[in-house]
């Protein structure tokens, strides 16, 4: 059972585009979303994390949008750039269980 | 800082073979994880620990055993390898286990049984 369901599995989008990953939860012990980056041959690194009492959140050029009564929240990277192309993963904790599910990723390509 | 390093980078093993992938940080990070990453199922929990000494199952902990004898190191032993073990096998670490403090990721073990 996919505690974490993400979508899409793969994307594709010009230079300067915006692309949008979503991301949905049932559990409600979740109290804390990342968002993971990661390059071929590399582990995933932190990109972005928000708490379920905040609707958005900004860092530069990434942006989570939350959503807590639909369960849902999704990643947005304005002005896309073909360095961004990676595969990015969604997360949810689970404070009462230190554990982190991960949703299954979406791979992300940025075309010149 | 090295962060967290994984060894080894890749490893072939036959069925049945036992072999333990190490991982180690030098950040004095308290919660250590081990994770196994798959085409199509993201990165799925196996063990993990709060603390030296205290180690827990996570969502697929069969064939595995973990062990947290100090705070920086935290292996995985494989007891008897199956091909469905063949995978990327990631270790990480965080401050805390308590506080939404990142975990940060070694760069993988690939592993692959044959």
């Amino acid at each position: 059972q996919q505690q974490v369901k993400q979508s899409p599995q793969s994307l594709i989008v010009q230079k300067g585009g915006i692309p949008i990953i979503n991301c949905a939860y049932e559990n409600t012990a979740f109290d804390y979303f990342p968002w993971y980056q990661q390059f071929p041959g590399k582990g995933p690194a932190l990109l972005i994390a928000i708490r379920p009492d905040v609707s958005e959140k900004k860092e530069g050029r990434f942006t989570i949008s939350f959503n807590k009564s639909a369960k849902q929240f999704s990643l947005h990277i304005m002005d896309s750039q073909p360095g961004d192309s990676a595969t990015y993963f969604c997360a949810a904790r689970d404070g009462t269980a230190s554990k982190l599910t991960f949703g299954t990723g979406t791979r992300l390509q940025v075309t010149l | 800082n090295a962060g967290v390093t994984q060894t080894p980078k890749f490893q072939v093993l036959k069925t049945g073979q036992s072999m333990t992938l190490q991982c180690a940080q030098d950040m004095n990070h308290e919660y250590m994880s081990w994770y196994r990453q798959d085409p199509g199922m993201g990165l799925r929990l196996i063990h993990y620990s709060v603390g030296a000494g205290i180690t827990d199952q996570g969502e697929v902990p069969n064939g595995y055993n973990v062990s947290r004898s100090t705070t920086e190191d935290f292996p995985l032993r494989l007891l008897s390898a199956a091909p469905s073990q063949t995978s990327v096998y990631f270790c990480a670490s965080s401050y805390s286990s308590i506080s939404n403090q990142p975990q940060h990721f070694g760069d993988g073990t690939r592993l692959s049984i044959l």
